[in-house]
């Protein structure tokens, strides 16, 4: 399976502000995802990341909040623009490298907005 | 009705212990099927994809019920590194998935 790492791992932002979320993976991947995860929550899937296109969202989450880059086949960056509270969450990027649908998740960047 | 439907949790059971998780699904066009492991603070991990014969690895067996759109994971043996959150999920075509709020196991010595 595909080495993914993020960055931030976690961060702590002040309301109104935006934080960008990068994701890394070893090896050229054929799908990327983004993902929140709130307190006690499963996850939810925020949109696709498609290389050299825009990303595809899903129902409830819009460009302007949450712009997703892709610019290569190895990463992909997440922005939470104009943060509130109600952000305060992990997201996570995951990837699939073949038409199984087996995805694999980085270790997540846990944000918290005061 | 949730797309995908697990089992409340917690469960409690004792090392050595043997419990099983359902998971029922509303998509009957439904095509890919998996359990994740997600332990406390972590990532989720693939645990095991489910095929329609069944499946086993180890002390795991997965099981698909396509007619009664179910599926479900029995742990034999129970370790006290298997507590953790056991997620079901649901693949409906073109990398879309859907994940289940999970089923939170307690092994205890």
């Amino acid at each position: 399976s595909a080495v993914i790492s993020q960055k931030p791992s976690r961060d702590i932002c002040q309301r109104g502000t935006s934080l960008t979320i990068q994701c890394q993976v070893d090896s050229q991947v054929t799908m990327m995802f983004w993902y929140r995860q709130q307190p006690g929550q499963s996850l939810t899937l925020i949109a696709t990341a498609n290389q050299g296109s825009e990303a595809t969202y899903e129902s409830g989450f819009v460009i302007d909040k949450f712009p997703i880059s892709r610019p290569n086949l190895t990463f992909s960056t997440l922005t939470v623009s104009n943060m509130s509270p109600e952000d305060s969450s992990i997201y996570l990027c995951s990837v699939a490298t073949s038409s199984s649908n087996e995805q694999f998740f980085g270790p997540g960047t846990r944000l918290t907005v005061l | 009705r949730k797309e995908v439907e697990q089992d409340p949790g917690p469960f409690n059971v004792p090392e050595g212990a043997t419990v099983a998780f359902n998971c029922t699904y509303s998509n009957s066009a439904s095509q890919s099927f998996f359990w994740y492991r997600q332990d406390c603070r972590k990532e989720p991990k693939l645990l095991m994809s489910v095929y329609s014969s069944g499946n086993e690895d180890g002390r795991f067996t997965a099981q698909l019920n396509r007619a009664s759109q179910y599926i479900s994971l029995l742990i034999r043996d129970s370790k006290l590194s298997d507590s953790a959150t056991y997620l079901c999920v649901v693949g409906t075509g073109g990398f879309k998935t859907i994940f289940g709020a999970g089923t939170r196991l307690f092994v205890k010595a």
